[in-house]
């Protein structure tokens, strides 16, 4: 079975300061990874989505994630945190690219001014 | 163009008593899920369907919730006798094979009082 983990329920960064959002997961067949983003009150927007090929995926507001097979892992960074960026990020993973989605527990981030 | 729409937005209902949500996903998408996202339970797969494929039922957590998706476009969950730990925002999504991403709507949040 697919599982995700994400370490840290609550991450609180400066503006301007690196992002860093920690997702693990298990999949017995090669993922399919994302990663989404909540604001408040707001349903899920995909920010960026590992498929096949190019490993450091780039998604939108300045966000990437880089997969690494070795550590089963799929961590989000941005290089410089805005006051915009504060919301709730979940990692999914998946089996295709159509199959259901497994979700983390979510990572709420704050920036501080 | 038309994003995943939900109705309603908002549902508050006695405990007991049987619920309906609707979902109109993207038009020409052949995938449609149900996700739930609760407090307590985070983000939980409940229900796809796939074009003309047998549903994955596979999330529903009681016989008590049913979903059909009539003419491969609209669907609507259905909770009978609704308890308070179904309280809950009900979140449908769809896809397309060639998309390899769900587009989520912006949820239905159920109160059982």
């Amino acid at each position: 079975a697919q599982s995700v983990t994400q370490l840290g329920s609550h991450v609180s960064v400066s503006e301007g300061a690196l992002v860093l959002l920690r997702c693990n997961y298990s999949s017995s067949v090669p993922p399919y990874l994302f990663w989404y983003v909540q604001y408040p009150n707001q349903g899920l927007q995909l920010l960026l989505k590992y498929t096949t090929g190019a490993t450091l995926v780039k998604g939108i507001n300045g966000f990437e994630a880089e997969f690494k097979k070795s550590e089963t892992s799929f961590h989000l960074t941005k290089p410089s945190a805005h006051m915009s960026d504060a919301a709730e990020y979940f990692c999914a993973v998946s089996e295709g690219g159509t199959d259901k989605l497994i979700f983390g527990t979510g990572t709420r981030l704050q920036v501080f001014p | 163009g038309a994003g995943v729409s939900q109705s309603p937005s908002n549902k508050v209902t006695e405990k007991g008593k049987d619920v309906e949500l609707r979902c109109d996903p993207i038009s020409g998408h052949t995938a449609l899920y149900w996700y739930r996202q609760s407090l307590g339970q985070g983000l939980e797969f409940l229900i796809y369907f796939q074009g003309n494929s047998a549903p994955d039922k596979s999330g529903l957590p009681s016989d008590r919730f049913s979903a059909e998706r009539t003419g491969g476009s609209v669907s609507t969950l259905t909770i009978q006798r609704t308890q308070q730990e179904d309280s809950a925002v009900y979140l449908c999504a769809s896809s397309s094979p060639n998309l390899n991403e769900q587009y989520f709507g912006p949820g239905t949040r159920l109160t059982v009082t």
